[in-house]
Order: C-alpha cells, then sequence, then structure tokens
C-alpha cells in the first residue's frame, strides 16, 4: 500500500526558507514513471499546486512560483524535497506530497496524497 | 484559471447535487474532481472530466466538454457532506475555489 509521509519543520521565520521532505513506502521512486508532486493549502482557503518531478530529476514547475520553489529528489532515500525560499505570511499552509494517477504524465490527477504538513511563517 | 460554483451549497440528504467549473479556455476534459472533509487531505473522485476513481460510489458522476464542467451527486448521503474542488489539468495544474456542501 503505497504512503506519503510529509516532514520538515512546522514554523518558518519570514524570509527564510521553507523544507519539507516527502519519504515514499510502498513503491520505488526510481522504478516507476511518475511525476511526484507538492500541493499546498492555506488554512481555510483552496488549493495550489507548487511542482513535480520524476525520479530523473526533470521538473514541472508551476511558472508563477518557479523563481522561490526547488524540488529535488532522492532515489536512494525514496523521497522527493521541497524548498520554498523567501518566504511570508502568505506561504502558511498545509503542505501535502501527491503521486499522480497516471504515469509519465506530468498534467494529470493526483489519487495518492499524504497526510499533509502545517507549516506556519511567523517571527 | 477555474471558476466554481456555488462556493457554499445548503441540500439534504437525497437531494440531487451539481456543482459546476467553467474554465477559461477549452482544456479538453482534462478535468478531474476531489472531495475534502476537515482535516484530511482530498480525495480523488473524477478525471477525464466523466471517469469514476475506482472505489467511489456510483451516485457521483462528472460531465461537460470545452470550458464547462459539472459534478453531479444524485442522491446526497450523509457522508457526502463536504467541500469539492475541480482541478484542470491542461497546463498549468490549477484547482477551483471549491464549494463547501453542507447541511440545509
Amino acid at each position: 500500500q503505497l504512503q506519503l509521509h510529509e516532514s520538515g519543520p512546522g514554523l518558518v521565520k519570514p524570509s527564510e526558507t521553507l523544507s519539507l521532505t516527502c519519504s515514499v513506502s510502498g513503491d520505488s521512486i526510481s522504478r516507476t514513471n511518475y511525476y511526484w508532486g507538492w500541493i499546498r493549502q492555506p488554512p481555510g482557503k483552496g488549493l495550489e499546486w507548487l511542482g513535480s518531478i520524476m525520479y530523473s530529476g526533470y521538473t514541472y514547475d508551476n511558472p508563477s512560483l518557479k523563481s522561490r520553489v526547488t524540488i529535488s529528489v532522492d532515489t536512494a532515500k525514496n523521497q522527493i524535497s521541497l524548498r520554498l525560499k523567501y518566504v511570508t505570511a502568505a506561504d502558511t499552509a498545509v503542505y501535502y506530497c501527491v503521486r499522480p494517477r497516471e504515469r509519465g504524465a506530468r498534467a494529470t490527477s493526483f489519487d495518492y496524497w499524504g497526510q499533509g504538513s502545517l507549516v506556519t511563517v511567523s517571527s | 484559471q477555474m471558476t466554481q460554483s456555488p462556493s457554499t451549497l445548503s441540500a439534504s440528504v437525497g437531494d440531487r447535487v451539481t456543482i459546476t467549473c467553467r474554465a477559461s479556455r477549452s482544456i479538453n476534459n482534462w478535468l478531474a474532481w476531489y472531495q475534502q472533509k476537515p482535516g484530511s487531505a482530498p480525495k480523488l473522485l473524477i478525471y477525464g472530466a466523466s471517469h469514476l476513481q475506482s472505489g467511489v460510489p456510483l451516485r457521483f458522476s462528472g460531465s461537460g466538454s470545452g470550458t464547462e464542467y459539472t459534478l453531479t451527486i444524485s442522491s446526497l448521503q450523509p457522508d457526502d457532506f463536504a467541500t469539492y474542488y475541480c482541478q484542470q489539468y491542461n497546463d498549468p495544474l490549477t484547482f477551483g475555489g471549491g464549494t463547501k456542501v453542507e447541511i440545509k
């Protein structure tokens, strides 16, 4: 059974960098052809896709956040990571790690979600 | 850009419920619907505008084409009170603002 588990600091100071890791179990990032991704949801608000990455390191970026977002993959640890630079209070959100429904498709729906990790930006 | 309506919907058990998403340009049926309950991650219901995800009850259905799409719940059940989101994946990936289905 595929499981995604996000981890990282729950509190980040303004102007600093938010870093989260998603640990994947029940599937191998390097043996499958998925674009693993990150989606966030501010408290009480809607969903925003941040970007996606394949095991090869090839990324699919959200143009509106591309300058601040870095997504990376560690196949040895079966993890993907998210870094978001220069955070403000507007970046306070639950951050979800996701797996798409379709192999090899960078633009698709998402059928597996982690439980989410709340990150608060505050001094 | 995805415009979802209504933002809130009050309904009773047994009601037929319809939620609409409108895209700013044709998205060629590259549309999904999700259900989200408080404190939980979204759950995929429909993909490809009308294809039911495995395990999703048959009372859920999706339709539409071009720029306008609908999610229909044929007979609302107690477990269906939640927030629903549409997502287009015609590049880039964007979500609608959500529809909260609440008890009337």
